[in-house]
């Protein structure tokens, strides 16, 4: 069984667009996050939800909204999309937000045309 | 300076070797420490955790880590093809919401 898993796994779409990418853990953890990974590889922390209740939002542009319906669930919702916002996203989720490690899902390849 | 630095490599280790990959961190405060292998196109798989000063071993891989002199270490012994990989140290620092932060990656080749 997949302990964190994305839909979906690949998204191409054009600039202007509204898409949604959406994530499931099935640990039992408190805590989820979204991270992007640009093309250089850096991997950043977008948003932490613990228990449906936003806790990190990094300098994100409005455009991202995440929306957390129960605490299995994390969702990332992007609108007007830009080119600058292809990179790959990853859900990840954690036992609770204190010191414990995230477990990362297997990502969603954005890339816009 | 960078939250959390790591030399990007890549690092080529002959087959069997000892493969070592550095990483410092900028806040004095930190308490948690991670390893994270990645796999071109795949996810951050995580290998290894470490809380306390010193050595923590798990099979060919220890972590080390000296929180006086804010560096954390990853040893890789028997150094094995499969183990060619990016490398990814991160640190939960403590000001903002316990954020973990990853380092830019060591690109790990090991050669036959």
């Amino acid at each position: 069984d997949t302990a964190v898993s994305q839909t979906p796994k690949y998204l191409v779409t054009q600039m202007g667009n509204d898409k949604s990418i959406k994530c499931e853990q099935n640990l039992g953890h408190d805590t989820m996050y979204w991270y992007k990974q640009d093309s250089k590889k850096f991997l950043k922390i977008m948003f932490s939800y613990n228990n449906k209740e936003l806790i990190i939002n990094e300098t994100v542009p409005n455009r991202f909204s995440p929306k957390s319906p129960d605490k299995a669930h994390l969702n990332l919702h992007i609108n007007s999309l830009e080119l600058g916002d292809s990179a790959v996203y990853f859900c990840a989720s954690s036992q609770d937000w204190n010191n414990q490690p995230q477990h990362f899902g297997d990502g969603t390849r954005l890339s816009i045309l | 300076q960078k939250e959390v630095e790591q030399n990007s490599g890549p690092l080529s280790v002959p087959e069997g070797a000892i493969a070592s990959l550095n990483c410092t961190y900028s806040d004095r405060g930190s308490q948690s420490f991670f390893w994270y292998r990645q796999y071109s196109g795949k996810s951050p798989e995580l290998i290894m955790s470490i809380y306390s000063n010193g050595d923590k071993e798990d099979g060919r891989f220890t972590a080390q880590l000296n929180k006086a002199s804010q560096y954390v270490s990853l040893l890789i012994r028997d150094s094995q093809p499969s183990d060619s990989a990016t490398y990814l140290c991160a640190v939960i620092l403590t000001g903002g919401g316990n954020k973990l932060t990853f380092g830019t990656g060591t690109q790990l080749k090991v050669e036959l």
